[in-house]
């Protein structure tokens, strides 16, 4: 089975505060991708990333950057927190040939900025 | 841009009772399409996928989902509901013309189940 693991669950910052969320997949996929999780808005696209040291915006990428330096991990970073940044974090990732490949999930970072 | 469409928030049946949960997309191109479940405190979990062709696709968990191209819908149904069923669920479609494999995901519907 594919293992998407993000490092946190549960994450509480201040505001102002530079935040790392961090992504580990073992499956040897070529994407992934950071997502934001808010009631009736769905998923949201942050950032993605198609191979090592490359990545591309998503929809709503202001106030975030992402690093891949390795083929398996995929960061997340708010620069500087801000309460508007208070949501749940998902983290997927896939394989990169044909666009029927399925993105697999991990359990998600709820993130609280006070 | 291609877009997707849940209608209904909020979705509530009877355990035994049929599900249908709705699913409208609108793409210039044949998509290919997928469900995914979300269960509390939990990430996505991949249900089905259409990609070509039986427009009629069974997933996991009795779900399964038809591809109608004349309503560009993808509505999931399950004939008996169960309450391990509650949880929420969102559509997604995929564009054969771009790149990377992204996907763009409906708003979700929060399912019920009620004895």
């Amino acid at each position: 089975d594919v293992k998407v693991t993000q490092s946190s669950r549960y994450l509480v910052k201040r505001t102002g505060e530079k935040v790392f969320l961090e992504c580990v997949q073992d499956m040897d996929h070529e994407n992934m991708f950071w997502y934001r999780q808010d009631p009736g808005l769905g998923l949201r696209l942050i950032y993605f990333s198609y191979d090592v040291k490359m990545k591309e915006k998503g929809d709503i990428p202001e106030g975030y950057s992402v690093s891949r330096e390795k083929k398996e991990r995929f960061s997340l970073i708010l620069e500087s927190a801000s309460t508007n940044q208070t949501s749940m974090y998902l983290c997927a990732s896939s394989f990169l040939a044909g666009q029927n490949q399925p993105q697999h999930f991990g359990d998600g970072t709820r993130l609280s900025i006070l | 841009a291609q877009s997707v469409t849940q209608l209904g928030s909020h979705v509530s049946v009877s355990e035994g009772a049929l599900v249908l949960l709705r699913c409208n997309y609108s793409s210039s191109v044949p998509p290919y399409l997928f469900w995914y479940v979300q269960y509390p405190n939990q990430g996505l979990q991949l249900l089905l996928k259409y990609t070509t062709g039986a427009t009629l696709v069974k997933g996991i968990n009795g779900f399964e989902a038809e591809f109608k191209k004349s309503e560009t819908s993808f509505h999931l149904t399950k004939p008996s509901a169960h309450m391990s069923d509650a949880a929420e669920y969102f559509c997604a479609v995929s564009d054969r013309t771009g790149g990377g494999n992204k996907l763009t995901f409906g708003t979700g519907t929060q399912l019920k189940v009620e004895l």
